[in-house]
């Protein structure tokens, strides 16, 4: 997986109670990126950061945020979880921008 | 707005070969992309083509490029077992310069024995 691991693999916890998802990559690489998968929907961006600091929002970021304090970390926290975030999430790294690698994913239930 | 249009599922016998489909609106794209799920697992790039090609080859797999309809073929040969698995079809969104892909909803692919 091209360097990339995620933590935790799998994660239950209850609506209303803060979660952070971490991706560690040991690549150097400049563009790191959260994903969700769901079922009929493919993958679908949340947020992305192009250098540490720097940062942005993808197409369904509402719920969630972002921090990269570090090159090798790209931290996705959900400030209250909610049923609605139920989903598999991925992380993915690029040196180029033109590809994307992807980590194993963590499978989030919010009960 | 981008989208990305992929037939679901599609079942082939072991030694045929698998022709997966995609549509897309966004013509500034730069870059289309194949990436292979396994079950339980992340997304693997399986190859990608740059929008001035019309085809690219690599061993048994042959992506097709037809800019002007917007069409983005995949095809396996000699499809076996193990390409059992789930095949997303992406574009890059050619409007930034970040590198964001919008992905299909992936198409299943069922190989018989």
């Amino acid at each position: 997986d091209a360097g990339i691991t995620q933590s935790p693999r799998h994660k239950v916890t209850e609506t209303g109670t803060p979660v952070t998802l971490r991706c560690h990559q040991t690549e150097n690489h400049r563009y790191m990126y959260w994903y969700r998968q769901d079922p009929g929907h493919g993958l679908r961006l949340i947020h992305y950061s192009y250098g540490v600091k720097d940062t942005d929002k993808g197409e369904v970021s509402d719920g969630y945020s972002v921090s990269r304090s570090k090159t090798e970390d790209f931290l996705l926290t959900l400030e209250s979880a909610t049923s609605s975030q139920t989903s598999v999430y991925f992380c993915a790294i690029s040196d180029t921008r033109y590809e994307q690698y992807f980590g194993p994913g963590t499978r989030l239930t919010v009960t | 707005g981008e989208d990305v249009e992929q037939s679901l599922f599609l079942s082939v016998r072991e030694g045929d070969s698998s022709v997966i489909n995609c549509t897309y609106t966004d013509s500034s794209s730069t870059y289309l992309y194949w990436y292979k799920q396994e079950p339980g697992a992340g997304l693997q790039l399986l190859t990608y083509i740059f929008s001035n090609m019309d085809m690219k080859q690599d061993q048994r797999l042959t992506v097709l490029l037809n800019k002007k309809d917007k069409h983005l073929s995949l095809r396996i040969a000699d499809t076996q077992t193990g390409d059992s698995a789930i095949y997303f079809c992406a574009e890059n969104s050619g409007s930034s310069n970040t590198g964001k892909l919008i992905f299909g909803q992936g198409t299943t692919l069922q190989v018989k024995p």
